[in-house]
């Protein structure tokens, strides 16, 4: 079966500060994919980042970066430098590489708050 | 900027009325998504379509849910008759899917809430 576990549900920071959003895997399939989404307090949710299971590379985007990590079935992401702007709920996902199977299996999310 | 659109954003009705509501997908993608997220229960997906045909509504309660693709532009969520527990966001999110391809990253729409009294 698969899982995803975000098990921080609320982070509170002080700007500038950064904050790290833990997410954890389960799956016995070897090739795979996990997101990132933010979800602002408008509602909309926006697309982040999607790593494939063979790419193990940290990535960096201005102030985001993601650390997968297939030894824990680990796919952190780190806020460096928190802005106010920042304050969202935050969803991890996965997919599965099965034929047409597109489902997307939800963690419940973590929702940060990021205060002057 | 390509975005995924909902109609309407804000929906109250009262038990037992028939609830439409409307995605459009962007442009050239061919596959939707419609989920349901409400606090207890997170974000579900109900169902999803590829080119316009259902691939998996296993998550959408048959009794009063249907989904439809009427064209390439147009998805449509219908409950009848509602209920107080339908009370929730309802999100479309459309996908470029090609044989062969894995870029399947899922771009959302603002959602509808819906009340149902």
């Amino acid at each position: 079966a698969q899982k995803v576990t975000q098990a921080q549900t609320e982070i509170s920071v002080v700007e500038k500060e950064d904050v790290t959003l833990d997410c954890v895997y389960e799956t016995r399939d070897t090739t795979y994919y996990l997101f990132w989404y933010k979800q602002p307090p408008s509602g909309e949710l926006v697309f982040l980042i999607r790593r494939n299971s063979f790419d193990e590379q940290n990535e960096i985007s201005g102030r985001y970066s993601w650390n997968f990590q297939k030894s824990t079935s680990s796919f952190n992401f780190t806020i460096t430098a928190s802005q106010v702007v920042d304050s969202a709920v935050y969803f991890c996902a996965l997919r599965i590489n099965a034929g047409n199977n597109r489902k997307l299996i939800w963690g419940l999310g973590t929702s940060l708050a990021v205060n002057p | 900027d390509a975005r995924v659109t909902q109609t309407p954003r804000h929906k109250v009705t009262e038990m037992g009325q028939e609830v439409t509501m409307r995605c459009q997908p962007i442009l050239g993608h061919n596959t939707v998504f419609w989920y349901r997220q409400t606090m207890m229960q997170g974000l579900e997906l109900l169902a999803y379509f590829r080119n316009r045909a259902p691939l998996d509504d296993s998550g959408m309660p048959k009794d009063r849910f249907s989904a439809e693709m009427p064209d390439a532009t147009l998805a449509t969520l219908k409950i009848q008759p509602s209920e107080p527990r339908d009370s929730a966001v309802y999100f479309c999110a459309s996908a470029p899917i090609r044989t062969g391809e894995e870029t399947d990253t899922q771009y959302f729409g603002p959602g509808t809430r819906l009340t149902v009294l």
